[in-house]
């Protein structure tokens, strides 16, 4: 079947116009995160939601980073005012069930540019 | 000091011999870890994962959990030019719906 898809591939911006990126999950899948990639770095875990609902924001960077989920299915981060050091690759996960047990499986990505 | 440590290498093992990741966490209430592997280019894609103390096999793959030392570690046995990649360390922390990752050990498996 069809694995998680993001969109778009690829986002070359301007410093301070808004973004969005999209996240389609498995189909069925409940839990669905987003990380952040910076070149050479590990992954930096930024929000989770269970169905519509995300437990703990605090993982967002700042208050121009939010996220959201509707139907249980898309997810979109925005993220407003970009600066330079918002570039990074911004990856998507989505799991069967919970945070604790269930395999994540990942997305392409996002490659975010900031100029 | 970061919450989860691992040498960024490169580490670099012969083909059939035995290649050894570790990964050190600072949340002694941390209950869940994993290692992930990415290769140059491409998304993240779970290996393992463990949640007791012990060792816990899966093919050519085990891994290895001590609380007491805040250790965890993944080892490949006979090592493949395929098993090139950056290894990454999870650990899901206490109270909590964070996972953090480490920097990740870059592995090079020489032919």
């Amino acid at each position: 079947g069809a694995g998680v898809s993001q969109s778009p591939s690829n986002k070359v911006t301007e410093k301070g116009k808004d973004v969005e990126l999209r996240c389609d999950p498995i189909s069925g899948h409940t839990a669905l995160y987003w990380y952040r990639q910076s070149l050479g770095q590990g992954l930096e875990f930024l929000i989770y939601f269970q169905g519509n609902s995300a437990p703990d924001k605090s993982g967002l960077p700042s208050d121009r980073f939010s996220a959201e989920r509707t139907g249980g299915s898309v997810s979109t981060l925005t993220i407003q005012r970009t600066q330079q050091e918002d570039s990074a690759v911004y990856l998507c996960a989505s799991s069967l069930g919970d945070l604790y047990q269930e395999t994540q499986y990942f997305g392409p990505g996002t490659r975010l540019l900031v100029l | 000091q970061k919450e989860v440590e691992q040498n960024s290498g490169p580490l670099s093992v012969p083909e059939g011999a035995i290649a050894s990741l570790n990964c050190t966490y600072s949340d002694r209430g941390s209950q869940s870890f994993f290692w992930y592997r990415q290769y140059s280019g491409k998304s993240p894609e779970l290996i393992m994962s463990i949640y007791s103390n012990g060792d816990k096999e899966d093919g050519r793959f085990t891994a290895q959990l001590n609380k007491a030392s805040q250790y965890v570690s993944l080892l490949i046995r006979d090592s493949q030019p395929s098993d090139s990649a950056t290894y990454l360390c999870a650990v899901l922390t206490s109270g909590t719906y964070k996972y953090i990752f480490g920097t990740g050990t870059r592995l090079k498996v020489l032919a």
